[in-house]
């Protein structure tokens, strides 16, 4: 079982839908991070959180739109999505957002396709 | 900038024999973390080893351990005894102390497919 909890698993929305993806951890680690992936390619960072405040933004689309209520959660919040979104999307974190040294931990994913 | 190549898409392997997974990096950092991380055809992402830049000794974890030379800026994987659940996508990473602070680079990948 991973450490990183990804809530849903699969989700499957329409691109006028508004849905949120949901990521906790509870190993008092002050970073968090979202990742986009597509099938065979490396992840693609979106998102840095750290110590609750947004530190990255990697130019992001406005339709994706993240937000950290305390230091163990993470959500992404979807609106209008294209089809083009359909990917992986990984939540992870490490104990702060710039140690060089500190792993990343990973959670199981959300598999989101864009209809 | 930073970059991590890895140079096998794919490797194949027989089960139980040893395999090293190549990854060569790039930086002008100082200090700077070499990571790898294994990822299932399920998707999730799992931290295996990481080496420092500045580690005498070569990083190991169980069946797992990382071949550093930093004159040669390598840090290849090597998987010793491996099993059927080892067949994943691997990813060498890794994170400096000043560039792209926050940010991990990684390398494309090398699909492992252990053989029965």
């Amino acid at each position: 079982d991973t450490e990183v909890t990804q809530t849903p698993k699969h989700l499957v929305m329409g691109m006028t839908n508004k849905k949120s993806l949901k990521c906790e951890q509870h190993m008092g680690h002050r970073a968090m991070y979202w990742y986009k992936q597509k099938a065979k390619k490396p992840p693609e960072l979106m998102f840095v959180y750290s110590y609750e405040k947004l530190s990255i933004n990697e130019s992001v689309p406005s339709r994706f739109s993240p937000e950290c209520p305390n230091s163990s959660l993470l959500n992404l919040h979807l609106h209008a999505l294209q089809p083009e979104d359909s990917a992986l999307y990984l939540c992870a974190s490490s104990q702060t957002g710039t140690g060089e040294n500190q792993p990343q931990h990973f959670g199981d994913g959300t598999r989101l396709s864009i209809l | 900038a930073q970059k991590i190549t890895q140079t096998q898409p794919g490797m194949f392997v027989q089960e139980k024999e040893a395999v090293t997974l190549d990854c060569t990096y790039d930086t002008s950092d100082p200090s700077y973390g070499l990571f790898w991380y294994k990822q299932p055809s399920s998707g999730e992402m799992i931290f295996l080893i990481y080496q420092g830049s500045y580690d005498q000794q070569n990083a190991t974890e169980g069946r797992y351990s990382l071949n550093f030379q930093k004159a040669r800026k390598s840090a290849n994987l090597v998987i010793s005894a491996s099993q059927l659940g080892d067949s994943a996508m691997y990813f060498c990473a890794m994170r400096g102390i000043n560039t792209n602070a926050g940010k991990s680079t990684f390398g494309d990948g090398t699909t492992l497919t252990v053989k029965p």
